[in-house]
């Protein structure tokens, strides 16, 4: 079956480290998107990318990278310049704009 | 003021209750979405729509672009709806926008 595969589950990070969250889709969907969700607040849209090698900043990019390097993947970094990491990020993938977006089952980061 | 505002934020109902979740938005759209968001945090698309009103099983989505306004309707509500709808607008390309969820629990 198709769909998007975020690893790990869950993850924890130390002050000071990068961490990689990892997303890859089966669903031949050109358009990749990280999101991070915070309680009582709604999904904020860190990065996107429409298209292989190119990708766009979102509302809340600082502190992050990414990678668009193959179709399938849309790998995130949370590098040590985001002050305030520990959220539940998820990765979704569609056709194009305003198409519907399918969602992986998110990645929920920690600081120790 | 977010962009979109969803309402209630939570909400218990019995087994068989009809259910109402409300949506405004106050930006200009292509699509409305509504989502569910199951306790693991998973999230599944349930409509996409643009004008008028869409049904799938025990679930209507309606929508007005005059009003700005949108609302997700269950019937015969089942415990297995409890779970956090959350509604989404398109205003243009790929930015989208959304609230901050309802969170309904419906007790047997």
């Amino acid at each position: 079956d198709g769909g998007i595969t975020q690893s790990p589950k869950y993850l924890f990070r130390k002050e000071g480290q990068n961490v990689t969250l990892s997303c890859e889709q089966n669903l031949n969907h050109d358009a990749m998107y990280w999101y991070r969700q915070d309680p009582g607040q709604g999904l904020r849209l860190i990065y996107y990318s429409q298209i292989v090698n190119d990708f766009q900043k979102g509302d809340i990019a600082e502190g992050y990278s990414v990678s668009r390097e193959k179709k399938e993947s849309f790998p995130l970094t949370v590098t040590s310049a985001q002050k305030n990491p520990t959220a539940f990020y998820l990765c979704a993938s569609s056709r194009g704009s305003n198409q519907p977006q399918h969602f992986g089952d998110g990645t929920r980061l920690s600081i120790l | 003021k977010n962009e979109v505002e969803q309402s209630p934020q939570n909400l218990t109902a019995q087994e068989g209750e009809f259910i109402t979740i409300n949506c405004s938005y106050s930006v200009g759209i292509s699509a409305l979405h509504w989502l569910q968001q199951h306790p693991g945090g998973g999230i599944v698309s349930l409509f996409m729509l643009s004008s008028g009103k869409k049904k799938h099983g025990r679930l209507i989505a309606t929508i007005n672009i005059q009003e700005k306004h949108s609302s997700l309707h269950i019937t015969a509500s089942h415990p297995r709806d409890s779970a956090v709808y959350i509604c989404a607008v398109g205003p243009t390309g790929n930015q989208f926008y959304f609230g901050t969820g309802t969170s309904l629990t419906v007790i047997p």
